[in-house]
């Protein structure tokens, strides 16, 4: 079953705002992580939160969970245009034996 | 720490014909996975190897692809005869024994069939 789908699918804003991401998933997770793909380039591991954390920060970045509602927030506060990129939110599900579900992502697009 | 590693960075190839894609995880980790993404879809699991054995395989899409993990290093994936639809980027990810859901990734392949 698909799940971790991003919304939206693609979001562009100038230097200095705020970018908000969602995530919404399906079945029960142990964790949710957010990655980050720059174009054409590897994906990077940006931000981890287990099952019963409900919000997290990490620089720039502030990730919350909503287990309740199946649902996660990513937030980058004063963006830059080098935090271009496709995010992706990815869950490992309670019986996924470890493998990662991904979401389609959301591009993000920061103009200068 | 050396990260990820993936060769080649980029294949092209007819289709019918065979590619063999490497991934050599971050040493010391037990587990690597391999992921796709095609077509701008969402990135999908492929399989899963614990050391040289394979975990989950339930993502191969068919007998077309064939991993291999020797020796609990790196890994290989082929694919033959190539398709059309098999065109995409392939991740490779690697992890701790301990910390199965922090997984790093490569680079990726991106593979063209045409």
């Amino acid at each position: 079953s698909q799940q971790g789908e991003e919304d939206p699918q693609a979001l562009s804003i100038q230097e200095g705002e705020n970018a908000t991401m969602n995530c919404s998933y399906k079945t029960s997770i142990n964790n949710l992580q957010w990655y980050r793909q720059n174009s054409g380039r590897g994906l990077v591991h940006l931000i981890l939160i287990r099952s019963n954390e409900r919000e997290k920060h990490s620089g720039r970045l502030r990730v919350t969970l909503d287990t309740s509602k199946k649902s996660s927030s990513l937030l980058i506060t004063a963006s830059r245009a080098a935090d271009t990129a496709s995010y992706f939110c990815a869950t490992d599900e309670v019986r996924g034996f470890q493998k990662l579900v991904f979401g389609t992502g959301t591009r993000l697009l920061v103009s200068p | 720490e050396a990260g990820v590693t993936q060769f080649p960075s980029h294949s092209v190839i007819e289709k019918g014909q065979t590619v063999t894609l490497r991934c050599d995880p971050i040493s010391g980790h037990d587990n690597l996975y391999w992921y796709r993404r095609v077509m701008g879809k969402e990135i999908k699991f492929l399989l899963h190897f614990v050391k040289e054995s394979k975990q989950d395989e339930s993502g191969m899409p068919n007998n077309r692809f064939l991993a291999e993990r020797t020796g609990g290093t790196y890994s290989t994936l082929k694919v033959q005869p190539a398709e059309l639809e098999d065109s995409g980027v392939y991740f490779c990810a690697s992890s701790h024994r301990t910390t199965a859901f922090e997984q790093y990734f490569g680079p990726g392949t991106r593979l063209t069939v045409t």
